[in-house]
């Protein structure tokens, strides 16, 4: 199974801009990178997935590298809800699916 | 609400006690599966199924079984619990396919003493 690498932590600012990288180099064809975000306390919540290209959804978008060896989440502007474990993985279209999520990256947003 | 629905929310087993952690969506989605998550970790596979009838292992299915006889429910069953067995346990459903997100429960936690 494809795996992905997450920094184990990272800050940012409140209202400024944060640039989530997620390095997933033996992705196959049919990989989806998706990304997910988990509150304390609660279950994970979907944030936004993507195959090829780019993708923008209310919540935030999301970079692909050329190669797709490589993804970005962007939040545009990171409020202290935006604090959280943020998790990517690489889901195959169809199938068997056996996904597994790392430890994912702890986001701390400071006043 | 359409959703994914855990339940109990909160238990506390004995060694040796058996149990069922119920899982339900509303949503008609084929895939379904169960993640644990110990301390400080990520999610970790236990056992997952793509439809009615179908179910397969993950990363740690033992002490852990499954059936799926209908779309919308997917049990968890604990043979006999054990103390390494005490987490948080999520299920997830989805569509097959995988162009969409997964929708998570919000969770069972599970104590054994």
């Amino acid at each position: 199974d494809a795996k992905t690498t997450q920094p184990n932590s990272m800050e940012s600012n409140e209202e400024e801009p944060v640039h989530l990288p997620c390095n997933h180099s033996t992705i196959s064809g049919t990989d989806y990178i998706h990304w997910y975000r988990q509150l304390p306390s609660q279950g994970p919540e979907y944030v936004i997935h993507g195959l090829t290209s780019n993708v923008n959804n209310r919540m935030a978008s999301l970079a692909i590298a050329e190669d797709r060896k490589s993804s970005t989440l962007i939040l545009h502007r990171a409020t202290l809800r935006d604090a959280a474990v943020y998790y990517c993985i690489l889901r195959p279209s169809g199938g068997y699916q056996k996904v597994t999520f790392g430890t994912g990256t702890k986001l701390q947003v400071i006043p | 609400n359409a959703g994914v629905t855990q339940t109990p929310k909160f238990q506390v087993l004995k060694t040796g006690q058996s149990m069922t952690l119920q899982c339900a969506q509303d949503m008609n989605h084929e895939y379904m599966s169960w993640y644990r998550q110990d301390p400080g970790m990520g999610l970790r596979l236990i056992h997952y199924s793509v439809g009615a009838g179908i179910t397969d292992q993950g990363e740690v299915p033992n002490g852990y079984n499954v059936s799926r006889s209908t779309t919308e429910d997917f049990p968890l069953r604990l043979l006999s619990a054990a103390p390494s067995q005490t987490s948080v346990y999520f299920c997830a459903s989805s569509y097959v396919a995988g162009v969409d997100g997964y929708t998570f429960g919000s969770g069972t936690r599970l104590t054994v003493v």
